[in-house]
């Protein structure tokens, strides 16, 4: 049974600080991996997605990284702003399966 | 191109009743899944469904949970007999046809937030 876990819970740093958001599963056998970012009250919006075959993903000062083989991803945040504060969600595909296995994510926030 | 849609955004429903969670997926596609947020707990899957079959219902409750996508129309999500456990947000997204070339990315809705009295 693929298991997901966030590591930390929470986080809290000063604006403009990088910062780096854990996420690890115990099935290596993904399909893709999927960040999110979940703001109170509202749904989920696609940050990046990593299929299996990629080490990393970059959008703007986002970028994330895959290693399959460890079970581990990173998200890694640059310059952080104050609107970056919300919780971000890691999700797994498992091969052979279309049903996305989510961690219990991380609440950033970034103090002004 | 609209998202994904649902309604309503709030329900509340005493226990007892029944509640039903519409869900419109993005132009052309054609796949739907429904996920649980219970509080303070992380996204659950529940239920995958395309036009008119249901492929994968591992998560669903046994009991008092049902779901469809039919022909024409939204995916519905319907619970009935409410109890105040089921107070959640329900997420619905949905994604390309298989082998149309894309990951098969999939897109969440806003969701509904259910308060069971």
């Amino acid at each position: 049974k693929q298991e997901v876990t966030q590591i930390p819970a929470a986080l809290s740093v000063p604006e403009g600080e990088n910062l780096v958001l854990n996420c690890s599963f115990t099935d290596s056998a993904i399909y893709n991996l999927q960040w999110f970012r979940q703001d109170p009250g509202k749904g989920l919006t696609s940050l990046l997605l990593i299929q299996s075959s990629q080490r990393e993903q970059t959008s703007g000062r986002l970028n994330a990284s895959l290693d399959k083989s460890s079970g581990r991803s990173t998200l890694y945040i640059a310059a952080s702003q104050p609107g970056d504060s919300a919780t971000y969600l890691c999700a797994v595909r498992l091969q052979g399966a279309q049903k996305l296995v989510f961690g219990q994510g991380t609440r950033l926030t970034i103090n002004p | 191109n609209a998202g994904v849609m649902q309604n309503p955004r709030h329900l509340v429903r005493r226990r007892g009743q029944e509640a039903r969670l519409r869900c419109s997926p993005m132009k052309g596609h054609s796949h739907v899944y429904w996920y649980r947020q219970l509080p303070e707990e992380g996204l659950k899957f529940m239920v995958y469904l395309q036009k008119e079959n249901i492929i994968d219902e591992s998560g669903m409750p046994k009991e008092r949970f049902s779901a469809e996508f039919p022909k024409e129309g939204p995916s519905i999500l319907r619970i009935q007999q409410v109890v105040r456990g089921d107070s959640a947000a329900y997420f619905c997204a949905s994604s390309v046809l298989q082998g149309g070339g894309s990951y098969n990315e999939q897109f969440f809705g806003p969701g509904t937030r259910l308060t069971v009295l």
